[in-house]
């Protein structure tokens, strides 16, 4: 089946830095979305992207729709400790019903 | 905003057991799904539907079953719970208009013992 691989797997960075991560894949996918999961809750959206080169922010976060249809980057700014917590990506390739593969997240700790 | 709620946080039963996840969601989404979440392995889809008493199977339907009875919920059933399935379960809901964006609930953690 489809995979997306998302990098880094953790990150440990300072209050005030700024966070990459990314999301790549071999297939083509039409919808990139981006959820933040906090430690026994479950993710909430934070951006969804439905073109490709598409930018998209949402306060310090922005995320990008890769223009190959194979790839997604998040950007936090200015990092706070409640960044805290485990972020996904998830794709949607045509004519799958909906479904949605998820990537297998990515830890981030913010030390204060 | 979209309310996905779940009917318990915590779940401890024995093996053997039939155990019910019950999902309503507040917002007349036609699309819900089961997930199950365990580390090293992200987020597995198990079963969603896209309509009342409609049901496909995702990626690893094995081991349960769901019901669909009203458009707001949607029930995971274990038939007989195995200590593989302990597991965190998250439920999520979308519309047809805008069908990517699956809102989750707050997860049940399920131990089989």
């Amino acid at each position: 089946g489809q995979q997306l691989n998302q990098s880094p797997q953790s990150m440990f960075i300072q209050e005030g830095e700024d966070v990459s991560m990314n999301c790549t894949s071999s297939s083509i996918f039409n919808t990139w979305l981006w959820y933040k999961q906090d430690p026994g809750e479950g993710p909430v959206l934070l951006i969804a992207l439905y073109k490709a080169g598409e930018l998209t922010s949402n306060g310090r976060l922005t995320a990008q729709f890769g223009i190959t249809r194979k790839d997604s980057f998040l950007n936090i700014s200015a990092s706070i400790p409640s960044d805290v917590g485990i972020y996904f990506c998830a794709g949607q390739s045509g004519g799958s019903n909906y479904k949605l593969t998820f990537g297998k997240g990515t830890l981030l700790t913010v030390n204060p | 905003d979209v309310k996905v709620t779940q009917s318990s946080r915590y779940l401890v039963k024995r093996t053997g057991e039939k155990v019910f996840l019950e999902c309503v969601q507040d917002m007349d989404h036609e699309n819900m799904f089961w997930y199950r979440q365990d580390p090293g392995l992200g987020l597995r889809l198990i079963y969603f539907s896209y309509d009342v008493k409609m049901k496909e199977k995702g990626d690893i339907p094995e081991g349960y079953s769901v019901s669909r009875e009203k458009k707001e919920r949607f029930s995971l059933i274990l038939e007989s719970a195995s200590t593989n399935q302990t597991s965190m379960y998250l439920c999520a809901s979308t519309w047809t208009g805008s069908a990517y964006e699956q809102y989750f609930g707050p997860g049940t953690r399920l131990t089989v013992t």
